[in-house]
C-alpha cells in the first residue's frame, strides 16, 4: 500500500542537540512538506519542496533545516536554534502544487519533546 | 483577524443528532476549500473537497459561501465514530503552497 512513513513516532531531544526527523513516501508524489502542530493552533508550514533538490522556507521556518535529494525522501532537522521545539511534526505530500483538488496526504506525526 | 476561523467547541451531541460547523475565511480570493478529520493524537485526513455547488458524500454534506466567505460542514446521524476534531483547509489561490488551516472544531458524539 502507498503512504507516508515517518519515524520516529515519540523522538526525546535534550537542550542544544540537533535531531532528525524522517519523512518517506512511495506514492510518486512531486511534493512534500514539513508542519508543526501546537495545541489550539492550526498547522504551521515550515518547509515544502516541489522537486528534488529544490526546497522553500514556510512561515516558521527559523531553527529547521530540509533536504530532498531523493523524491521519497524529505528529513527534517531541528536544530539547538529552535527555541521552542516541542509540538507534534506532520510530513505531508501531494500530487503537485497546481492539481485541483489537490488534497495532501500526511504521515501518522512524530511527537518531539524537549527533556 | 485570522486568516480561517472555527469555533473550537467543543460540540457535544448525541448520537443521531445533526450536527453543523462554520469556518470563516478572510482573503477573498481563495479558491480551494476542504475539510479534514484529524483524531486525537493522529494525523489529518482528507474528509472531503468543498466545491461551489456545494457537494455531499453520504451523511456529510459541506457548502461554499462566497459572498459572506465560510464553508459549512454539516453531519446528519451523527455516529460515535464521528467524535474528531474537523480542520478546515483553504487555500488562497489555484495551486501554490500558502494552505492555511484552521485550529479545528472538536466534536464529541454520545451515546
Amino acid at each position: 500500500d502507498g503512504g507516508i512513513t515517518q519515524s520516529p513516532k515519540y523522538l526525546f531531544r535534550k537542550e542544544g542537540q540537533n535531531v532528525t526527523l524522517s519523512c518517506e513516501q512511495n506514492l510518486n508524489h512531486d511534493a512534500m512538506y514539513w508542519y508543526r502542530q501546537d495545541p489550539g493552533q492550526g498547522l504551521r508550514l515550515i518547509y515544502y519542496s516541489q522537486i528534488v533538490n529544490d526546497f522553500q522556507k514556510g512561515d516558521i521556518a527559523e531553527g529547521y533545516s530540509v533536504s530532498r535529494e531523493k523524491k521519497e525522501s524529505f528529513p527534517l532537522t531541528v536544530t539547538s536554534a529552535q527555541k521552542n521545539p516541542t509540538a507534534f511534526y506532520l510530513c505531508a505530500s501531494s500530487i503537485g502544487a497546481g492539481v485541483i483538488p489537490d488534497g495532501y496526504t500526511f504521515g501518522s506525526g512524530t511527537r518531539l519533546t524537549v527533556v | 483577524r485570522k486568516e480561517v476561523e472555527q469555533d473550537p467547541g467543543p460540540f457535544n451531541v448525541p448520537e443521531g443528532a445533526t450536527v453543523a460547523f462554520n469556518c470563516t475565511y478572510s482573503n477573498s480570493a481563495s479558491q480551494s476549500f476542504f475539510w479534514y478529520r484529524q483524531d486525537c493524537r493522529k494525523e489529518p485526513k482528507l474528509l472531503m473537497s468543498v466545491y461551489s455547488s456545494g457537494n455531499e458524500d453520504g451523511r456529510f454534506t459541506a457548502q461554499l459561501n462566497r459572498a459572506s466567505q465560510y464553508i459549512s460542514l454539516l453531519i446528519r446521524d451523527s455516529k460515535l465514530s464521528d467524535s474528531a476534531t474537523y480542520l478546515c483547509v483553504v487555500r488562497p489561490y489555484t495551486g501554490g503552497f500558502k494552505t492555511i488551516f484552521g485550529a479545528g472544531t472538536r466534536l464529541f458524539v454520545k451515546a
